[in-house]
């Protein structure tokens, strides 16, 4: 069975740092992979997602992620954060009938 | 309207008391999901299911039970709900990821059912 690892439980930053979330998997012949943000009191939206195609994958706020299939990882990481990047983050991977989450990550932006 | 709508948001309730939260969806997904999300934990898979003649466990089914009335709908029950079941559950819907039905695609959420037992 599919396994995710997300390696840090908190991220503490300040504003316009940049950051990287890890996020590891069990290995695979072929997987699909997720990430998914959480804002305080709100539910879980889609940030990205690897299907297939290019290794990088990138969102609309600027986050961006990498499969690496030799290192079975899927980095989530951004450049310059903002406050309102503040959230729970949940990297997931398709195992066949559901997706299977990690732990998460609090991103914590402080100014 | 939000595509995937839980009921009710917030529930408050005692041990041994029966408990339902509902979930409907507009997505027309044929596959629907119950998640259940602790502090630490993540979310963990409850049961799932892909059609209204299928209904499937998931990792910590014990407890639980689901009904599919329809293909929109997909509700959860705790027969008899103890203080460990309080948490934060969620509904999910999906499609096949990219055409593939061996594999499950981006999942949509509700906005949650917060549940406390006392």
């Amino acid at each position: 069975a599919q396994s995710v690892t997300q390696l840090d439980s908190q991220v503490p930053v300040f504003e316009e740092a940049p950051v990287e979330l890890r996020c590891n998997y069990s290995s695979s012949v072929s997987v699909y992979l997720f990430w998914y943000v959480q804002y305080p009191n709100q539910g879980l939206q889609l940030l990205l997602k690897y299907l297939s195609g290019s290794t990088l994958v990138e969102s609309i706020n600027g986050f961006e992620a990498e499969f690496n299939k030799s290192q079975t990882s899927f980095h989530l990481r951004k450049p310059s954060v903002h406050i309102s990047d503040t959230a729970e983050y949940f990297c997931a991977v398709s195992e066949g009938t559901a997706l299977i989450f990690g732990k998460g990550t609090t991103l914590s932006v402080s100014s | 309207d939000a595509d995937v709508t839980q009921t009710p948001r917030n529930r408050i309730t005692k041990t041994g008391k029966r408990i339902m939260l509902e979930c409907s969806q507009t997505k027309g997904h044929d596959r629907m999901y119950w998640y259940r999300q602790d502090p630490g934990l993540g979310l963990r898979l409850i049961y799932y299911s892909f059609d209204v003649k299928d209904i499937n466990k998931g990792e910590i089914s014990d407890g639980y039970s689901v009904s599919r009335q329809a293909q929109a709908k997909f509700s959860l029950s705790l027969e008899s709900a103890i203080p460990n079941q309080t948490a934060l559950y969620f509904c999910a819907t999906s499609d096949p990821a990219a055409g593939q039905l061996s594999n499950t695609g981006e999942l949509f959420f509700g906005e949650g059912s917060r549940l406390t037992v006392l």
